[in-house]
């Protein structure tokens, strides 16, 4: 059971948007940012977007982060075949149990 | 080009010890925070552990806490993770991880996201 909560599978068809949610809580999305990262079959992850909202160099700008109060949300506009992989979010928590970064169980983009 | 490259993965027995490295190049090693992150066979990511740019400060996942230990040489530009009394739920794909912000900063560790991923090392704990 992943601290933060993702939506196992999501899907859609070339040139579709598709939004990942992640749901977390005061501790962690609350009071912290999230980043997102992708990570393609048999490959290690990638960052994709940190900071909420911020997309490293060389991503591209189908990809959006946004944050409100404990969820967070990814959109990728204008889907492509190579944006099948998992996405995971993250944050750090800071919860009385301990201090340390959590991460989403992951979500399964299938482009139709 | 920036890399990281772990090495140190195997098969162990439980109960046993090993010990993971991680060599990076392509940027200043001393300036940045790293983190391990494992990926069990078929599961999700689960963060490990992370260590300040000058080795002050260091935090653990709960599953690892007082059992693995990470550390870093600055001199020589590698990570390291201590893995002690090892268990079955431990066997994973272990990933290094350099920290995207740059010396001491204002908020958590990994707060920034990991931008640099090396290609993982396997550990496998079984009898």
């Amino acid at each position: 059971q992943s601290v933060l909560t993702q939506p196992p599978s999501a899907s859609g068809t070339p040139g579709q948007r598709v939004t990942i949610s992640c749901s977390g809580s005061s501790s962690n999305i609350g009071s912290n940012t999230v980043n997102w990262y992708q990570q393609l079959p048999g490959t290690a992850p990638k960052l994709l977007i940190y900071s909420n909202n911020q997309r490293p160099s060389g991503v591209p700008d189908r990809f959006s982060g946004s944050k409100s109060g404990t969820s967070a949300s990814l959109a990728i506009s204008g889907l492509q075949s190579e944006d099948e992989a998992d996405y995971y979010c993250a944050a750090w928590d800071d919860s009385l149990n301990g201090l340390c970064v959590v991460f989403g169980g992951g979500t399964k983009l299938t482009v139709l | 080009q920036v890399q990281l490259v772990e090495s140190g993965g195997g098969v162990v027995q439980p109960g046993r010890s090993l010990r993971l490295s991680c060599a990076a190049s392509g940027f200043t090693f001393s300036s940045y925070g790293m983190h391990w992150v494992r990926q069990a066979p078929g599961k999700g990511l689960e963060w490990v552990a992370v260590i300040s740019y000058d080795g002050s400060n260091k935090y653990y996942a709960d599953s690892v806490k007082g059992r693995f230990t990470i550390s870093r040489d600055n001199s020589k530009n590698t990570l390291y993770l201590q893995m002690n009394s090892l268990r079955a739920e431990d066997t994973a794909v272990y990933y290094c991880a350099k920290d995207l912000a740059v010396g001491a900063t204002p908020l958590p560790p990994g707060s920034y996201g990991m931008d640099v991923w090396g290609q993982g090392t396997t550990v496998t704990v079984s009898s």
